[in-house]
C-alpha cells in the first residue's frame, strides 16, 4: 500500500526555525516533492529531492533519506504569510501520492 | 503566468445534472495529466490519470462512469462529473508534467464545484 505521513498541524512564531517531518512507505519512489497550499489556492511547487542528503533555497531546505523513507522541510526566518500547509508528496513512476497535508499558523 | 490553465474556477451545479472542468496546458504539450480532488481540510486524492489519445486510469475507488475524463488532445482534458451529487462537492485540480520523463509538474488553479 501507499503511506504517508505528516503532522496534521504546528504552530511558530514569526522569525523562528520549523522543521515539518514526512515519512513515507510507497510501492515505488521515484523522488519526493514539497508543496505550499493556501487555502482554496492549487498547490505552489516549494522543492524536490530525488537523492539523499540536503537541498537548501533560500529560507527553505528540503531534505531527503531514502533508506529511511524520510523527509523534511525546514523553513527559516518563519513570516505570518508562511501560515499555510505544506504538502508532502512521492513521485511514483508518473503519479504523485500525497501526505495528508500539514497547516503552519505562524504567529506574530 | 499560469501554464495550466483550469476552468471554470467555481462552478454550481443542481444535483443530478453533469458538470464539465476543462484543464488546459499552455505553450507545452502535455501527453499526461492527473485529476485529484480534495475535500476541505484534507489532501489532494489522485483520482486519475489522463493520457492523450486513450483511457484514463482511474484510481481504486474512483467512478470512472461518473467522472468522465477525456484527453482529446495534447493540450486539453476534460473531468465531467456526471449525474451530480451533493458530496461530490469538493475542490478539482489538475496538473500536466512539463515534458515526458521531466520532473516539473505544474498545477491548475484549481475549480471548486458546488452540487445543490
Amino acid at each position: 500500500g501507499q503511506n504517508i505521513d505528516q503532522p496534521t498541524e504546528m504552530t511558530a512564531t514569526e522569525g523562528a526555525i520549523v522543521q515539518i517531518n514526512c515519512t513515507y512507505q510507497t510501492s515505488g519512489f521515484n523522488g519526493l516533492f514539497w508543496y505550499q497550499q493556501h487555502a482554496g489556492e492549487a498547490p505552489t511547487f516549494l522543492s524536490y529531492n530525488v537523492l539523499d542528503g540536503l537541498e537548501e533555497k533560500g529560507r527553505f531546505s528540503s531534505f531527503l533519506s531514502r533508506s529511511k523513507g524520510y523527509s523534511y522541510l525546514l523553513l527559516k526566518e518563519l513570516q505570518m504569510k508562511d501560515s499555510a500547509s505544506y504538502l508532502c508528496a512521492v513521485r511514483n513512476t508518473d503519479k504523485l501520492i500525497f501526505g495528508t497535508g500539514t497547516r503552519l499558523q505562524v504567529f506574530p | 503566468g499560469a501554464v495550466v490553465s483550469q476552468h471554470p474556477s467555481r462552478v454550481i451545479c443542481k444535483s443530478g445534472t453533469s458538470v464539465k472542468i476543462e484543464c488546459r496546458s499552455l505553450d507545452f504539450q502535455a501527453t499526461t495529466m492527473f485529476w485529484y480532488r480534495q475535500f476541505p481540510k484534507q489532501s489532494l486524492m489522485l483520482m486519475a490519470t489522463s493520457n492523450e489519445g486513450s483511457k484514463a486510469t482511474y484510481e481504486q475507488g474512483v467512478e470512472k462512469d461518473k467522472f468522465l475524463i477525456n484527453h482529446a488532445s495534447l493540450t486539453l482534458s476534460t473531468l465531467t462529473v456526471t449525474s451530480a451529487h451533493p458530496e461530490d462537492s469538493s475542490f478539482y485540480i489538475c496538473s500536466a508534467r512539463y515534458r515526458r520523463g521531466g520532473n516539473t509538474i505544474y498545477f491548475g488553479e484549481g475549480s471548486w464545484l458546488t452540487v445543490v
